[in-house]
């Protein structure tokens, strides 16, 4: 069974620029959620999909959004990127109702 | 808020030693504890505990989980320098989805 996909996995972007994520869950999981991690603040929670539907939200601004496709495929998006934004993202992926999640490799933003 | 701290948040040991790593929660309608392996790309799960008292056994891994005491420790025997990583304590709610608050994180360096 094929893990979860995360790509690109590598991006430099500069401030003000937005960017998209993107996120392949393993087949069958419907969950997908983000998080951030940076080496100050460990992973952080950003919100988690299911169903085409945003099932909950972490503490970040409404810079970060997401969505999910009906083939629970997701995107992560950020506007306006600022320094600080600068982290690994990691998508991971669980199947309904359960609790072990599953991550990708994680995109490797980089804002200059 | 919910919290997470792990101890300790640094660790260096030799080859064949025993280690002991330790996690305290503070999660409101506590459902399960996790713990992770990160080396440098993408968490990979270890264990999931979800009662009491009951040791979670995977070759030199152990975890149990204390929920009078809202703790777990991960043990790990005869260590490698392959175990070196950082292990990473997470919890969930029981309530929909799969949310998870993380902790710091231990990182664990063994050296020959």
């Amino acid at each position: 069974k094929a893990g979860v996909t995360q790509t690109p996995r590598y991006l430099i972007k500069t401030r003000g620029q937005q960017v998209t994520l993107s996120c392949s869950p393993i087949s069958g999981h419907r969950s997908v959620s983000w998080y951030q991690q940076t080496p100050g603040q460990g992973l952080q929670f950003l919100f988690e999909y299911f169903s085409e539907t945003q099932r909950n939200k972490g503490n970040f601004p409404g810079r970060f959004s997401g969505r999910q496709f009906s083939n629970s495929r997701s995107e992560m998006n950020v506007s306006t990127l600022e320094l600080g934004d600068s982290a690994l993202y990691l998508c991971a992926s669980t199947r309904d109702r359960a609790y072990e999640q599953y991550f990708g490799p994680g995109t490797r933003l980089t804002v200059t | 808020e919910d919290k997470v701290v792990q101890s300790p948040l640094s660790l260096v040991v030799h080859e064949g030693d025993t280690v002991t790593l330790n996690c305290s929660y503070e999660v409101t309608n506590f459902r399960s504890l996790l713990w992770y392996k990160q080396e440098k790309k993408a968490p990979t799960f270890l264990f999931m505990l979800t009662s009491s008292g009951i040791e979670k056994k995977s070759g030199r891994l152990s975890s149990i989980l204390d929920k009078k005491e809202l703790s777990s420790i991960l043990n790990i025997t005869a260590t490698q320098t392959g175990d070196s990583a950082i292990y990473l304590c997470a919890v969930g709610r029981g309530t929909s989805g799969s949310r998870l608050t993380f902790g710091e994180g231990t990182q664990l360096t063994v050296n020959p």
